[in-house]
């Protein structure tokens, strides 16, 4: 099976303008999950979506949003870029019934905000 | 999910064990160990977990001390491939949530 995979791979963008970043889980998962990676706070979780609804939520604010889609691909949006908005954001996704810990990611999308 | 302590940085020789510990003194009793790790410029990749029971894949073996405060990744037999930065989260088996909380992780580093 092809793994997750994210487009674009690398982005760069201007402050105040708004992004929309793609991720396409393995074929079979409905569970697809966001995170943010950034030098100085880590590995930080985003949100979660399960069949088109978000079901959980990290503390980020408003600018930050998702859906997902009924074939189960997700995007995410952000609005009105800030420069610490540059970040490495992470997919992932997982089974149904797979492990409640285990996530697939994929190579994440580079965002670079000038 | 509970607070988990990782030494920053690590060193192993190639071929040899890299033992990587994790200290989780507040863990409670339904939640997990799991451990990730993430090569340069690539997603996090799940490695194993484990409740009490100390458990081997075809990656590596976690050891879960009796009271469960701490753990250890064992990497039998270290690659240059194996450079990456090993992640320590512990958390419940809820279905339905996602939410994985990384610490800054062990950067290990596979030296030939």
């Amino acid at each position: 099976k092809a793994g997750v995979t994210q487009t674009p791979r690398y982005l760069i963008k201007t402050r105040g303008q708004q992004v929309t970043l793609s991720c396409s889980p393995i074929s079979g998962h409905r569970s697809v999950s966001w995170y943010q990676q950034t030098p100085g706070q880590g590995l930080q979780f985003l949100f979660e979506y399960f069949s088109e609804t978000q079901r959980n939520k990290g503390n980020f604010p408003g600018r930050f949003s998702g859906r997902q889609f009924s074939n189960s691909r997700s995007e995410m949006n952000v609005s009105t870029l800030e420069l610490g908005d540059s970040a490495l954001y992470l997919c992932a996704s997982r089974p149904t019934s797979g492990r409640a810990g285990e996530q697939f990611f994929g190579p994440g999308t580079r965002l670079t905000v000038l | 999910d509970a607070k988990t302590t990782q030494p920053p940085s690590m060193d192993c020789a190639e071929g040899r064990a890299a033992n990587l510990p994790c200290n989780h003194s507040t863990i409670s009793g339904n939640e997990y160990v799991y451990w990730y790790r993430q090569i340069h410029s690539q997603g996090p990749q799940y490695i194993i977990h484990g409740l009490k029971n100390n458990e081997t894949n075809e990656m590596a073996s976690l050891i879960i001390t009796e009271d469960r405060k701490s753990s250890t990744l064992i990497l039998p037999h270290a690659t240059l491939r194996d450079t990456a930065v090993y992640y320590c989260i512990v958390r419940a088996l809820i279905q339905g949530a996602q939410k994985l909380v990384f610490g800054q992780g062990t950067r290990l580093t596979i030296n030939p």
